[in-house]
């Protein structure tokens, strides 16, 4: 039983159209995370939710716009794309902040042409 | 300047021989380090955290961390041809602890 899963795990789209990932946890973490990883490989945080509620927004563009219904899911959604967002976004877990273990899902790589 | 500092590698080994991983971090960053393994393709995944300066290991692998000069690394000993991966550093930031802080990954590379 996958810990923390992600789907779609490949979305190939074009520019301009908007998308969803989803992203649920069964570890029973209260913080959830979205990491985006660039083609030099770089992961860098996007959001991060503890609770529900949006602790970091690290300067993301407002096209990106994270939902947490309740403490297990955490999607992202991505209006009006763009060529720059293709990458690979990863979803991450933890118990209670940064400083225990995170569980990465498998990732979305997004392509946008 | 980037608060997590890796090299990228390739960092090229023998089968047995030991695997050396360096990080180095600006001094805004906290006192909680993890090594995480990621395979090509693959979602990372946690081999040690260190919290404290010294050693820690674990099986064949043994995180150092030197507080003082700001550096945290990743030794893998009997380096085996699974081990080859992406190695990435990361750190939690002094002004948050929701959130992770990677370097750029250092490519290890066990060569049979």
């Amino acid at each position: 039983d996958t810990a923390v899963s992600q789907t779609p795990k490949y979305l190939v789209t074009q520019m301009g159209n908007d998308k969803s990932i989803k992203c649920e946890q069964n570890l029973g973490h209260d913080t959830m995370y979205w990491y985006k990883q660039d083609s030099k490989k770089f992961l860098k945080i996007m959001f991060s939710y503890n609770n529900k509620e949006l602790i970091i927004n690290e300067t993301v563009p407002n096209r990106f716009s994270p939902k947490s219904p309740d403490k297990a899911h955490l999607n992202l959604h991505i209006n009006s794309l763009e060529l720059g967002d293709s990458a690979v976004y990863f979803c991450a877990s933890t118990q209670g902040g940064g400083v225990t273990e995170a569980f990465f899902g498998q990732g979305t790589r997004l392509t946008v042409v | 300047q980037k608060e997590v500092e890796q090299n990228s590698g390739p960092l090229s080994v023998p089968e047995g021989a030991i695997a050396s991983l360096n990080c180095t971090y600006s001094d805004r960053v906290s006192q909680s380090f993890f090594w995480y393994r990621q395979y090509s393709g693959k979602s990372p995944e946690l081999i040690m955290s260190i919290y404290s300066n010294g050693d820690k290991e674990d099986g064949r692998f043994t995180a150092q961390l030197n507080k003082a000069s700001q550096y945290v690394s990743l030794l893998i000993r009997d380096s085996q041809p699974s081990d080859s991966a992406t190695y990435l550093c990361a750190v939690n930031p002094l002004d948050s602890s929701y959130k992770l802080i990677f370097g750029s990954g250092t490519r290890l590379l066990v060569r049979p």
